[in-house]
């Protein structure tokens, strides 16, 4: 149980697109989600936080406007990269948690974005 | 602001021999902390997690850790590491009452390579 999914497992764009990723929660409705950024070898970093049905808190330094965040459903939450840079090349990972916010987060396997 | 401190950047066994990896954090409140483990190309799983009565917890494929509130520390063992431990070792925080209630901070891993 628990399974959190995300896709797409690996994407590439041209800078100055944008790109969407999506996170699921396959076997439970999740009242929050997080998306974080691992850069290589090194851990996370959160970036936002998403309750179903509310805006996103943004961690202090990410831009709200580039890294859009809805959270539709309690199962569904999306993140899209707006007008990409190379900079934003990065691992995103999603994970949910199914009550609270300080409960047991739940991970996704992560997208791979390659911004040429 | 709070923050999770794991001692061993890169840990090198063999197997059968016993692992330890240090965690600390920073907050005097109550904490719920977790252990997380990434092994080579998949994405974040839990291995085992407090969030109160016996310190001593115990996780999956024989696991365990201890929080000692004295000291600040939620430190993973396991008795006799296998091959198949090869992976990145996550301690992380969620750190209640504080202003990142319900945010995961995260140690800055652990790297273990079992050698056979």
């Amino acid at each position: 149980g628990a399974v959190v999914s995300q896709h797409p497992s690996r994407v590439i764009c041209k800078s100055g697109t944008s790109v969407k990723i999506e996170c699921r929660s396959l076997d439970f409705q999740a009242t929050t989600m997080f998306w974080y950024r691992q850069f290589p070898k090194q851990s996370l970093m959160l970036m936002a936080t998403s309750n179903e049905g509310s805006k996103a808190t943004y961690e202090q330094g990410v831009e709200k406007d580039k890294f859009l965040i809805n959270h539709a459903s309690l199962t569904l939450s999306t993140l899209t990269v707006t007008s990409a840079h190379p900079e934003d090349s990065s691992f995103y990972i999603c994970s949910a948690s199914v009550t609270a916010s300080t409960d047991t987060q739940y991970f996704g396997p992560g997208t791979r974005l390659t911004v040429l | 602001a709070q923050s999770v401190s794991q001692h061993n950047h890169h840990v090198i066994l063999s197997e059968a021999a016993s692992l330890e990896l240090g965690c600390n954090y920073s907050y005097g409140g109550t904490v719920n902390l977790f252990w997380y483990v990434q092994y080579p190309g998949q994405h974040l799983q839990l291995l085992l997690k407090y969030f109160s009565g016996d310190p001593l917890v115990k996780g999956i494929k024989g696991f365990e850790a201890e929080f000692i509130k004295s000291k600040f520390s939620f430190n993973l063992r396991k008795p006799s590491v296998q091959w198949s431990d090869t992976a990145e070792y996550f301690c992380a925080v969620n750190a209640i009452g504080s202003s990142n209630t319900g945010k995961l901070i995260f140690g800055q891993g652990t790297t273990l390579q079992v050698k056979p």
